[in-house]
């Protein structure tokens, strides 16, 4: 059954401390996302990787650190420097970064909270 | 810098009408248009896709366009029912990315 997993399901970080999203990927696609979404926005992106080894800055990646050193997963870290990171996090894939006809497939999100 | 904007924000319909869903965006140099289905709590799923080279596409009773000269989509969802209930978001894909508009809230009433 292919998809893309992503836990824990809900996260909690206390003041200080970095913590780590899992996503991970079996569709054999090139492309990862990470997307933020708070209540009554859209979705903003905080980096993506076109290929292994390789990661790009979306629009809000200050606060924000990921890898990608296999196809299948992509982790996000959400560093002390986010002073504001309660949000819901979701991941992304896609076949291909470039290109007309490449349809994004999410995971089903992390809810990350503050204590 | 492109900018969608997805109007009503918040749609309450009785069960059985026929609707229309709106997106705008600013730039019209996108390589493809996607409509997603959100559900309280839960990841996106993927309804529709349009390249920028075609005009609608259609999945059972949802249909979807695209005028790119006028930056300009509608979904549009025929004889509509509760389980349609949801949150409507488009995106539009530049050269790597995508942009999101903030999502129409769907309520169909039984």
């Amino acid at each position: 059954d292919g998809g893309i997993t992503q836990s824990p399901k809900y996260l909690f970080r206390k003041e200080g401390q970095n913590v780590t999203l899992s996503c991970e990927q079996n569709l054999n696609h090139d492309a990862m996302y990470w997307y933020r979404q708070d209540p009554g926005q859209g979705l903003r992106l905080i980096y993506y990787s076109q290929i292994v080894n390789d990661f790009q800055k979306g629009d809000i990646a200050e606060g924000y650190s990921v890898s990608r050193e296999k196809k299948e997963s992509f982790p996000l870290t959400v560093t002390s420097a986010q002073k504001n990171p309660t949000a819901f996090y979701l991941c992304a894939s896609s076949r291909l970064a470039r290109g007309e006809g490449e349809t994004q497939y999410f995971g089903p999100g992390t809810r990350l909270l503050v204590l | 810098k492109q900018e969608v904007t997805q109007i009503p924000a918040a749609l309450s319909v009785p069960e059985g009408e026929n609707l229309v869903l709106n997106c705008s965006f600013t730039d019209s140099a996108i390589y493809n248009l996607q409509w997603f289905r959100q559900d309280p709590g839960k990841g996106l799923t993927s309804l529709l896709l349009i390249q920028s080279s075609q005009r609608e596409q259609t999945s059972g009773r949802l249909n979807a366009s695209l005028d790119k000269s006028s930056g300009r989509s509608t979904l549009y969802i025929a004889a509509s029912q509760p389980g349609d209930s949801a949150t409507y978001l488009c995106a539009v894909k530049g050269t790597y990315k995508y942009i999101f508009g903030t999502g129409t809230r769907l309520k169909v009433l039984a």
